[in-house]
């Protein structure tokens, strides 16, 4: 079985700072992969990075890195230069070779931007 | 264009009502999936097609009835509905068909917000 956790149940941040929003993911297959997806109070989900689990190198896009220590477990998103449309529901998610499409998702971190 | 459409946006119905939700998507995904997700909650997920046949069912109620009439669209057939399916149904889908390999992420549609009354 896998687990996701999110601890932060909630996260302030000044506009323009840099804020990591954690995650820890307990599984015991060899490969697998993890994922941060946005979700706005409008309610899509939006899609920001991915992190496969032999991959040598943490995974960038744009703004937005993933912080990820294989022996720690831990997948943690950094969001650089904050913006107000930056605030929202941050879900951390897996799939793994068990069932690549069954996705577990975390209980979410909602994040505020402060001008 | 990683583009999945949901219709309707919103729907109001009673619990003898019956009502389909529709998705669909034009990007060669070989994956579609349903969620429901309730307040402040993850989604969760009901239904799983790969290659347009029903590969996963969480153990969902027969008053959700899941149809994919073709490797673009995917529907979610309702009837007799309690209030607590009161939610948002995402609709998403990803690249990989298969459950052995890594269907990197899933594209998620805006959702229908549904209530029941």
């Amino acid at each position: 079985a896998q687990k996701i956790t999110q601890t932060q149940p909630g996260m302030f941040v000044q506009e323009k700072e840099a804020v990591t929003l954690d995650c820890t993911y307990d599984t015991s297959d060899p490969s697998y992969g993890l994922f941060w997806y946005k979700q706005p109070s409008s309610g899509e989900m939006i899609f920001l990075i991915y992190q496969g689990s032999y991959d040598q190198q943490n995974a960038t896009e744009g703004r937005y890195s993933l912080n990820f220590q294989k022996a720690r477990k831990s997948a943690n998103l950094v969001i650089s230069a904050s913006q107000l449309g930056d605030s929202a529901m941050y879900f951390c998610a897996m799939s793994s070779t068990g069932g690549y499409q069954k996705v577990t998702f975390g209980t979410g971190t909602k994040l505020q931007v402060i001008p | 264009d990683t583009e999945v459409t949901q219709t309707p946006k919103h729907l109001v119905m009673g619990m003898t009502n019956k009502k389909s939700l529709k998705c669909e998507q034009h990007m060669g995904h070989r994956a579609m999936y349903w969620y429901k997700q309730k307040a402040k909650k993850p989604p969760e997920l009901m239904f799983v097609y790969s290659y347009e046949k029903l590969s996963i069912n969480e153990s969902v109620p027969s008053r959700f009835s899941p149809e994919c009439p073709n490797s673009s669209l995917l529907n979610l057939h309702l009837h007799a509905l309690q209030p607590e399916d009161s939610a948002l149904y995402l609709c998403a889908s990803s690249q990989g068909g298969s459950m052995t390999s890594s269907s990197y992420e899933q594209y998620f549609g805006p959702g229908t917000r549904l209530t029941v009354t």
